[in-house]
C-alpha cells in the first residue's frame, strides 16, 4: 500500500529565497505523482503532474522532479514570493492506475516580505 | 468555465440525519472521486467512478454511498450521519489519459 510523507510540516522563508519541498513515497511502482497547492479554506489546485516515465516537469518558477528508485519527489520554487504562501501537497497514484491517489499531509509554506 | 462545482459549501447535521453532497463537472471528465480531509491525516479517498454507471470504493467508504448516472454528476450520500463524519469533503475529476486532478472548492460538514 502506497504511503506518502512530506517533511517538513511547515516552512518559513524570506521573500526571494529559492526553496525545496520534499515528498517521499514507499511504492516505487508509482503510476504518477502530482503536486498541489491549497490556500486556506479552498480546494486544491494542480501545479505539476509527473508521469511514471518522466523525471521532471516545469511550470514557470516551479520545477518538480521524480526519482522512483529512491522513492522521492521534490518541488523546487525559485525566487519565492509572498503569494506563494500556501500548503503544498504531493500525491502518488498507486501502480494499479491513476484512480487512487495517496496524499501526503502537506508542507505549510510562509513567505515573508 | 465552471470546472468542478460542489454544493452545499457548509452544512450542519444532527447525528442520524441523512444528506447528499452534490458534485458536478463540465469538462467531460470520465473519472470523478470524493475525498475527505481531516487535520493531520491528509486527504483520503472515499469512492471513485471511472465512468457513468461504474463506481468503486476507496480507502474509507463506510457510511457513504455514491452513484454515477451521468458523466457530469457524482453525488455523495451520507446514510446516517455520525460525528466521525465531520470533515471537509472534496470532489475531484480528471481526464482518464492524463490523470491530472481538478478539485472543487470543498463542502464543510459538521455532525453534532
Amino acid at each position: 500500500k502506497q504511503e506518502v510523507t512530506q517533511i517538513p510540516a511547515a516552512l518559513s522563508v524570506p521573500e526571494g529565497e529559492n526553496l525545496v519541498l520534499n515528498c517521499s513515497f514507499t511504492d516505487s511502482a508509482i503510476y504518477n505523482l502530482q503536486w498541489f497547492r491549497q490556500d486556506p479554506g479552498k480546494g486544491l489546485t494542480s501545479l505539476l503532474l509527473i508521469q511514471s516515465s518522466q523525471r521532471e516537469q516545469t511550470s514557470g518558477r516551479l520545477n518538480a522532479s521524480l526519482d522512483k528508485s529512491s522513492g522521492r519527489s521534490t518541488l523546487y520554487i525559485a525566487a519565492s514570493q509572498p503569494g506563494d504562501s500556501a500548503t503544498y501537497l504531493c500525491a502518488g497514484a498507486e501502480n494499479t492506475g491513476f484512480q487512487k491517489l495517496v496524499f501526503g499531509t502537506g508542507t505549510r509554506l510562509l513567505v515573508s516580505p | 468555465n465552471a470546472g468542478v462545482t460542489q454544493t452545499p459549501k457548509f452544512q450542519v447535521l444532527k447525528t442520524g440525519q441523512s444528506m447528499t453532497l452534490q458534485c458536478a463537472q463540465d469538462m467531460n471528465h470520465e473519472y470523478m472521486s470524493w475525498y475527505r480531509q481531516d487535520p493531520g491525516m491528509g486527504l483520503r479517498l472515499i469512492h471513485y467512478s471511472v465512468g457513468a454507471g461504474i463506481t468503486d470504493q476507496g480507502e474509507v467508504p463506510n457510511g457513504y454511498n455514491v452513484s454515477r448516472s451521468t458523466t457530469e454528476d457524482f453525488p455523495l450520500r451520507l446514510l446516517s450521519a455520525a460525528p466521525s463524519q465531520t470533515s471537509v469533503y472534496f470532489c475531484a475529476s480528471s481526464f482518464r489519459f492524463t490523470g491530472e486532478l481538478f478539485f472543487g472548492e470543498g463542502s464543510r460538514l459538521t455532525v453534532l
